[in-house]
């Protein structure tokens, strides 16, 4: 049959605002999560991880929170830049031999940062 | 340090023939896994390798194979191929099978007509 598009969610944000991307995912043995950027005509780049033993891990600009018990992540983007402009997607590892090697990833959201 | 390669960055083929993409992983990196972006489905799982054996598989039919060489150099094979599989197919590679994250290639655009 016809194939339905993934309606990916947007955020649109002036720059220098703080962005919050959130993922929902979908195995909760999963024990491992990225975050990655893919700009138009690339591959996904990575932008931060966390294990699920914790529950925040902080880099240059960007936090990743994760609330395990509802299986949730977000992506927080401080002093967001044009650059920043791109689809985000979370990633899971899950946990065990069958996983190895293999990402499951949210559909992504659009972020526009307009100057 | 390179990052990882795939050749080539695009591809224009036929209904019902086939074709092969390769990807070259950071040097050191024995783990390659192919993933499948499309509009309609997103980012999914093809296949991982690993010192030159499949560990992992995606749900993808039988026309999809690949095959990893002593250096760690990945090649995927599409066979009798369709419409549908019109898509961006990128590469990773990892150190350790993901323990410490996945690094993207650029992916090679494939179109079929």
């Amino acid at each position: 049959g016809e194939s339905v598009g993934l309606h990916l969610p947007t955020l649109s944000v002036q720059e220098g605002d703080n962005s919050i991307i959130n993922c929902a995912y979908s195995n909760s043995a999963s024990d491992y999560f990225i975050w990655y950027k893919q700009e138009s005509g690339k591959g996904p780049q990575f932008i931060i991880d966390i294990r699920s033993n914790m529950d925040k891990r902080q880099g240059q600009r960007v936090t990743v929170l994760l609330n395990k018990t509802v299986k949730h992540l977000s992506l927080q983007i401080a002093a967001t830049q044009p650059g920043d402009s791109a689809v985000y997607f979370c990633a899971e590892k899950g946990a065990g031999g069958t996983s190895y090697g293999k990402l499951t990833f949210g559909q992504g959201t659009i972020l526009t940062v307009h100057p | 340090k390179a990052g990882v390669t795939q050749t080539p960055r695009y591809l224009i083929k036929t209904r019902g023939q086939q074709v092969t993409l390769s990807c070259s992983p950071i040097s050191g990196h024995r783990s390659v896994s192919w993933y499948q972006q499309t509009p309609g489905q997103g980012l999914q799982f093809l296949f991982e390798y690993f010192s030159e054996t499949q560990r992992n598989k995606g749900n993808f039919p039988g026309r999809f194979s690949g095959r990893q060489f002593s250096n760690s150099r990945s090649e995927m094979n599409v066979s009798t191929l369709e419409l549908g599989d019109s898509a961006l197919y990128l590469c990773a590679s990892s150190s350790d099978r993901g323990t410490y994250g996945y690094t993207f290639g650029s992916g090679t655009r494939l179109t079929v007509v």
